[in-house]
């Protein structure tokens, strides 16, 4: 079993669309939890970083953490075009290495 | 915000040759750095770790002579690949982090390696 795992997708919706996107993981020590968007041939662009359970807000974008249950989700509302992207959750103990999930395929339909 | 600069962003060399890649932490003191690869429609895959001053602790199954690390400023790493095959064309990403402040890794924008 992988630490964290990912449903690589690919995820296809209409502009306008809730999306949500979502990672478990098997390791209880995790404590910091982001979520990357990583266009085609570029490096991973952080999108958010929390480190406690419960939600966090930026713009369109909401993370959220619950770590009883060794899971978070990421949801993009109004998603548009310019969102299609592949988006990898990760996170790491401490100062440790980051650990990825497989990343999902997303694209947005105008 | 953190900012990493990864140079070239692409780069085609011959078989046999050598090929340096560059990443600079442009706004803070990167005291570790790290060295990803990624194949096509796949996940991250760490390379190596390094911290500055130090030598690079290598993930298992990465050759420590084929790709070689440096870590020599707190603001400039370079990986090296020596005597690159085509199999070694890939797409190689580094990440920064710093002690203190928690930027939460910030990534280079990658440097697409065709060998042929």
């Amino acid at each position: 079993q992988k630490e964290v795992e990912q449903d690589p997708g690919p995820l296809s919706v209409p502009e306008g669309a809730i999306v949500s996107l979502n990672c478990t993981y098997s390791n209880s020590a995790f404590q910091y939890f982001m979520w990357y968007r990583q266009y085609s041939r570029k490096g991973p662009e952080l999108l958010m970083y929390t480190y406690s359970s419960g939600n966090k807000e930026d713009g369109r974008f909401t993370a959220q953490v619950d770590k009883s249950s060794k899971y978070i989700s990421l949801f993009i509302r109004d998603s548009q075009p310019s969102d299609s992207a592949t988006y990898l959750c990760a996170m790491r103990e401490g100062a440790q290495k980051l650990v990825f999930g497989q990343g999902t395929r997303l694209t947005i339909n105008p | 915000g953190a900012v990493v600069s990864q140079h070239p962003s692409w780069v085609i060399c011959k078989s046999g040759t050598s090929v340096k890649i560059e990443c600079r932490s442009l706004d803070f003191q990167a005291t570790t750095m790290f060295w990803y690869r990624q194949f096509p429609k796949q996940s991250l895959m760490l390379m190596a770790t390094s911290n500055e001053g130090s030598k690079a602790t290598y993930e298992q199954g990465v050759e420590k002579d084929k790709f070689l690390i440096n870590h020599a400023s707190l603001t400039l790493s370079t990986l090296t690949v020596t005597s690159a095959h085509p199999e070694d064309s890939s797409f190689y990403i580094c990440s920064a982090t710093t002690t203190g402040v928690d930027y939460g890794y910030t990534f280079g924008s990658g440097t697409r390696l065709t060998v042929v």
